[in-house]
């Protein structure tokens, strides 16, 4: 079974949409959560951390859900410019030493 | 300004040589980690490393080397061994104080000719 595991999509969207997105983790230790976003042939960048008690960033909302082992990420009022793909990253090991990373869920915001 | 840098951005190598990829930061972290992703696929581990001359083998380790002589730098090195090594090559950098996310290089995208 692997560490992280998401739906590779692509979610084709219109402008405006409100889309979500889940990622299921293995590891019930895990300790910390993100979402990363990668634009095509360019690195990951952070996009947020995900904290327990959940939290927003302007049009992004990130949650988790230990008990069952998810997180979560919504996008409001989608723009052509959040087309990308969005890593969903877990830090499973203790003193920090691994980060996995799922294979990317792909966005297409359309006009 | 502070971040990681890799280099080259672009690598062709032929088949049989080995070749280095160099990932450099003055983010003073302790950890170091280097991925390969293949097109349409997620980030895989080759290897990592928490602090100066010490690194362990990450997931798909096989054909490639590492060596962490100093904490500002962690190079790749590609071997002949490696029977498929075309991909995009990504080094990542951790601290292990306060926000503990990765922040990336830019990349190395290796191609064999």
């Amino acid at each position: 079974r692997k560490e992280v595991e998401q739906d590779p999509g692509p979610f084709n969207v219109p402008e405006g949409a409100t889309v979500a997105f889940n990622c299921t983790y293995s590891n019930s230790a895990s300790q910390s959560f993100f979402w990363y976003r990668q634009d095509c042939r360019k690195e990951p960048k952070l996009l947020m951390s995900v904290y327990s008690s959940g939290n927003e960033d302007g049009r992004f909302t990130a949650q988790l859900n230990r008990a069952s082992q998810y997180i979560s990420l919504l996008i409001r009022d989608s723009k052509l410019s959040d087309s990308a793909t969005y890593l969903c990253v877990v830090n499973s090991g203790r003193n920090f030493n691994k980060f996995y990373f799922g294979s990317g869920t792909k966005l297409n915001v359309k006009p | 300004d502070g971040g990681i840098t890799q280099s080259p951005k672009y690598l062709f190598r032929k088949e049989g040589q080995n070749v280095t990829l160099s990932c450099e930061q003055n983010l003073n972290h302790d950890a170091m980690y280097w991925y390969r992703q293949d097109p349409g696929q997620g980030l895989r581990l080759i290897y990592y490393s928490q602090i100066v001359n010490d690194f362990q083998k990450g997931d798909i380790a096989e054909g490639y080397s590492v060596s962490r002589e100093k904490k500002e730098s962690f190079p790749l090195t590609v071997t002949s061994a490696q029977k498929n090594p075309t991909a995009f090559y990504l080094c990542a950098s951790i601290s292990k104080q306060g926000r503990t996310e990765a922040f990336f290089g830019q990349g190395t995208r290796l191609t064999v000719v």
